[in-house]
């Protein structure tokens, strides 16, 4: 079966634009989590979507949003980029209840120059 | 707030050789621990999923085990190979399937 899918892979912005990045979890999957992975920082929780609602939120700026869809598919919006915006963004996704674990998607390469 | 703590952080071993990665958690209201592995530049794989009300799971060479009353839970990894070399995190969830906490992880490298 598919795994999650994170479109693109790779990504060059520059300071000031803004970027949309997109998740497809796993078929039957409800519940989508984005996370920011940075040499400084690990990987930091952004926010978790179920059935379209926002359930969870960590402690990012209101630059960067997520919404998802009636497909269970998720994009995050991250605006007026940064250059410490630079990082991997990944995505995971999970059935709901029962809870059966996370899948991770390979992840999107964001570089802010 | 819930802390994760992985020691060590890096790890170099002969290939064959029996290892324990080691993680810890200040907050015990947890609901299951996760253990995934990394490779440079990729995304995470799942290795283990151990719920609150479980004290170890089992896959292959890999054991896992979670005491929640003293905060820690150890990856065994048997007869380690080349193939193994990753970064190994540990991770938390308080809230049963929606946020994760995790820790910096183990690097670890198995020499031929």
């Amino acid at each position: 079966k598919a795994g999650v899918t994170q479109t693109p892979r790779y990504l060059i912005k520059t300071r000031g634009q803004q970027v949309t990045l997109s998740c497809s979890p796993i078929s039957g999957h409800r519940s989508v989590s984005w996370y920011q992975q940075t040499p400084g920082q690990g990987l930091q929780f952004l926010f978790e979507y179920f059935s379209e609602t926002q359930r969870n939120k960590g402690n990012f700026p209101g630059r960067f949003s997520g919404r998802q869809f009636s497909n269970s598919r998720s994009e995050m919006n991250v605006s007026t980029l940064e250059l410490g915006d630079s990082a991997l963004y990944l995505c995971a996704s999970s059935f709901g209840q029962p809870f059966y674990g996370y899948t991770f998607g390979s992840g999107t390469r964001l570089t802010v120059v | 707030k819930q802390e994760v703590t992985q020691i060590p952080a890096a790890l170099s071993v002969p290939e064959g050789e029996n290892l324990v990665l080691n993680c810890s958690f200040t907050d015990s209201a947890i609901y299951n621990l996760q253990w995934f592995r990394q490779d440079p530049g990729k995304g995470l794989t799942s290795l283990l999923l151990i719920q609150s009300s479980q004290r170890e799971q089992t896959s292959g060479r890999l054991n896992a085990s979670l005491d929640k009353s003293s905060g820690r839970s150890t990856l065994y990894i048997a007869a380690s190979q080349p193939g193994d070399s990753a970064t190994y995190l540990c991770a938390v969830d308080e809230t049963s399937g929606s946020r994760l906490t995790f820790g910096e992880g183990t690097q670890l490298t198995v020499n031929p």
